[in-house]
């Protein structure tokens, strides 16, 4: 079935620096990738969608130059918390869809929990 | 429909006994939903999904059943299982847009 890597798995930064994280589709081409946020006891809530070679568009909130999101092949987008403070911590999960996906139309990584200290 | 800032329901379940986990949307424009189930410290995994031109979904052990009139969805659990223990969401797209928006999620605990 189609297989979304996520790296790392865990990271601690210092406030004030930088972490990308990177979203992998191992065995189909994401045309379209979404990164959520999920903060402890909370559903996941959707930051961004990117296409393949265009612009991220942000969910209403999300600030645009503090999460970089670049999805410039069909098989990696990442995402860059840039200047991160310790209420960026929380844990990140990409999704990828494409054509040939399984079932529900959706694969998602195993999420980056992120600590800013 | 999203949530922000709610913390989990949860629901507790004899092993053997079968669960019900509801969730509410809010945009009457939804036209496909996913259950997921999201163990700790990992990411969702796909359960069961039903398009809105459907009222019950079946799959092993799991039924969805939609209600368009009240904007509801059911998550049926039959003869859970220790394995079951999770925290379940539910998530829709809108007619027309290919995002994936979660609703609140439970957290289903079964006892032995």
């Amino acid at each position: 079935g189609a297989v979304v890597s996520q790296h790392p798995s865990r990271v601690i930064c210092k406030s004030g620096t930088s972490v990308k994280i990177e979203c992998r589709s191992l065995d189909f081409q994401a045309t379209t990738m979404f990164w959520y946020r999920q903060f402890p006891k909370q559903s996941l809530m959707l930051m961004a969608t990117s296409n393949e070679g265009s612009k991220a568009t942000y969910e209403q909130g999300v600030e645009k130059d503090k999460f970089l999101i670049n999805h410039a092949s069909l098989t990696l987008s990442t995402l860059t918390v840039t200047s991160a403070h310790p209420e960026d911590s929380s844990f990140y999960i990409c999704s990828a869809t494409g054509p040939g996906q399984g079932r529900g139309g959706y694969t998602f990584g195993s999420g980056t929990r992120l600590t800013v200290v | 429909g999203e949530s922000v800032g709610l913390h989990l329901p949860t629901l507790s379940v004899q092993e053997g006994d079968n669960s019900i986990i509801n969730c509410a949307y809010s945009n009457s424009a939804s036209d496909y939903f996913i259950w997921y189930k999201q163990e700790s410290g990992k990411g969702p995994q796909f359960i069961i999904d039903i398009r809105s031109n459907m009222d019950k979904r079946q799959g092993q052990r799991v039924t969805v059943l939609l209600n368009k009139t009240v904007k509801h969805l059911s998550l049926q659990i039959a003869a859970t299982q220790p394995g079951d223990s999770a925290v379940y969401f539910c998530a829709e797209t809108i007619q027309g847009a290919q995002k994936l928006v979660f609703g609140q999620g439970t957290r289903l605990t079964i006892n032995p």
